[in-house]
């Protein structure tokens, strides 16, 4: 089975524009989570979406935005970037009903300047 | 969910086992404890889970105290692989799993 695959892996931005990071699920997986992660901490939860709808999400503006697809892949939309958006975008995928943990993509690293 | 405390940091010599603690002293009935590594560069990996009694699986062992309110990841046999940053992670059973609330973690350095 295919893990979680982000896209890119590597992207600069200037402040103020916008951004679409893409995940493709995992095989099996229905449910996807997206978390940004800044240089030392540990990654922050953004908002996860179930059934193409958002169903949770944290501490984040509305200029975060998601979208999930028919096939459960995903994108993280940012707009008007700010500086302190640069950070490590992580998306993460499970199959809901189950409790064995989400299987996380190696994230896009999003630099701001 | 509870709140976790873990210690900054941690070393460990090659081969020998790796005990990670973790506080969660306000953990209800119901909240597992999950565990989750992320390796340099890399998204967390999922490692094992718990809600009262202890587990074990390929990757590690899981030792949660008669009381809950702390546990203790092992890994039996340490490898310069397992350095990483190691979370821990309580749950509420039936709730998102998706919304993880990651600390600090332990920053595990295995040695030669």
């Amino acid at each position: 089975e295919t893990g979680v695959t982000q896209s890119p892996t590597h992207l600069i931005k200037t402040r103020g524009q916008q951004v679409t990071l893409r995940c493709s699920s995992q095989s099996g997986h229905n449910t996807v989570s997206w978390y940004q992660q800044a240089l030392g901490q540990g990654p922050q939860f953004i908002f996860q979406y179930y059934r193409e709808e958002e169903n949770g999400r944290g501490n984040f503006p509305p200029r975060f935005s998601g979208l999930q697809f028919p096939n459960y892949s995903s994108e993280l939309n940012v707009n008007a970037l700010e500086l302190d958006d640069s950070a490590l975008y992580l998306c993460a995928s499970s199959r809901t009903g189950t409790s064995y943990g989400y299987t996380f993509g190696s994230g896009t690293r999003l630099t701001v300047v | 969910d509870a709140k976790t405390t873990q210690p900054p940091s941690m070393d460990c010599a090659e081969g020998r086992a790796a005990n990670l603690p973790c506080n969660h002293s306000t953990i209800s009935g119901n909240e597992y404890v999950y565990w989750y590594r992320q390796i340099h560069s890399q998204g967390p990996q999922y490692i094992i889970h718990g809600l009262k009694n202890n587990e074990t699986n390929e990757m590690a062992s899981l030792i949660i105290t008669e009381d809950r309110k702390s546990s203790t990841l092992i890994l039996p046999h340490a490898t310069l692989r397992d350095t990483a940053v190691y979370y821990c992670i309580v749950i509420e059973a039936g709730t998102s799993y998706g919304k993880l609330t990651f600390g600090q973690g332990t920053i595990l350095t295995v040695h030669p």
